[in-house]
């Protein structure tokens, strides 16, 4: 069925530092993908979101593009702060708009 | 706009007692989800509503749990009877339709012991 596949965490980087969060996904059709975010103590937030194939999805300095033909959407920014400590967690949503998630990355920033 | 409603935020009950979540989604949105998350680990589809009617229930264990969304607007999940295993935060969330990012309540976090 179809499912999303991220790189397992934890990740810890030093503030500056440049991230990048892989997501992988495995569906029939052309799924919408998001990645969305969980602070410490908060409820999950959508971060950027893509809709067709080449899209670009962009918030708060992380992007990810949506690339069919490696069936990636990998989460990057170039410079990582504290305040960006968070889990991160892929997903796809495909047809009756069944929103399947990854496991999720646990990503910590050091000063 | 409001968000969506999600009671209680915390719950602890005995293994073999029965408890039950609400929810509220965002006015307007047809699409209802709910959404266990075990610690460590990412959302799983419990059971999709679409207004009053069930989209998708095939992860959801239905000799012990179920859920309902008689008016197609709030929404309750019950579990009976708990089992250890059903410790988990219960997200609830809401979306407008096809292909469209969804909106998360704070989530239930229920301990069973």
């Amino acid at each position: 069925g179809d499912s999303v596949t991220q790189m397992e965490g934890p990740v810890t980087l030093s503030e500056e530092a440049f991230l990048t969060i892989n997501c992988t996904y495995t569906a029939t059709g052309y799924p919408s993908l998001f990645w969305y975010v969980q602070y410490p103590g908060e409820g999950l937030q959508l971060l950027l979101k893509a809709t067709k194939a080449d899209d670009k999805g962009s918030n708060k300095g992380f992007e990810a593009t949506y690339r069919k033909e490696t069936t990636s959407f990998h989460l990057e920014k170039g410079s990582v702060q504290v305040s960006d400590s968070a889990v991160y967690f892929c997903a796809l949503s495909y047809r009756n708009n069944d929103m399947r998630f990854g496991a999720g990355t646990r990503l910590t920033v050091k000063p | 706009e409001a968000g969506v409603a999600q009671s209680p935020r915390y719950k602890i009950i005995e293994k073999r007692q029965s408890v039950a979540f609400w929810c509220n989604p965002i006015s307007g949105h047809a699409t209802l989800y709910w959404y266990q998350q075990i610690l460590g680990q990412g959302p799983k589809l419990l059971i999709q509503f679409q207004n009053n009617g069930v989209v998708d229930d095939s992860q959801l264990p239905k000799d012990r749990f179920s859920a309902e969304r008689l008016k197609g607007v709030d929404s309750t999940l019950k579990i009976q009877p708990a089992k250890l295993e059903d410790s988990a935060v219960y997200l609830c969330a809401s979306s407008w339709g096809s292909h469209t990012e969804a909106f998360f309540g704070q989530g239930t976090r229920l301990t069973v012991v």
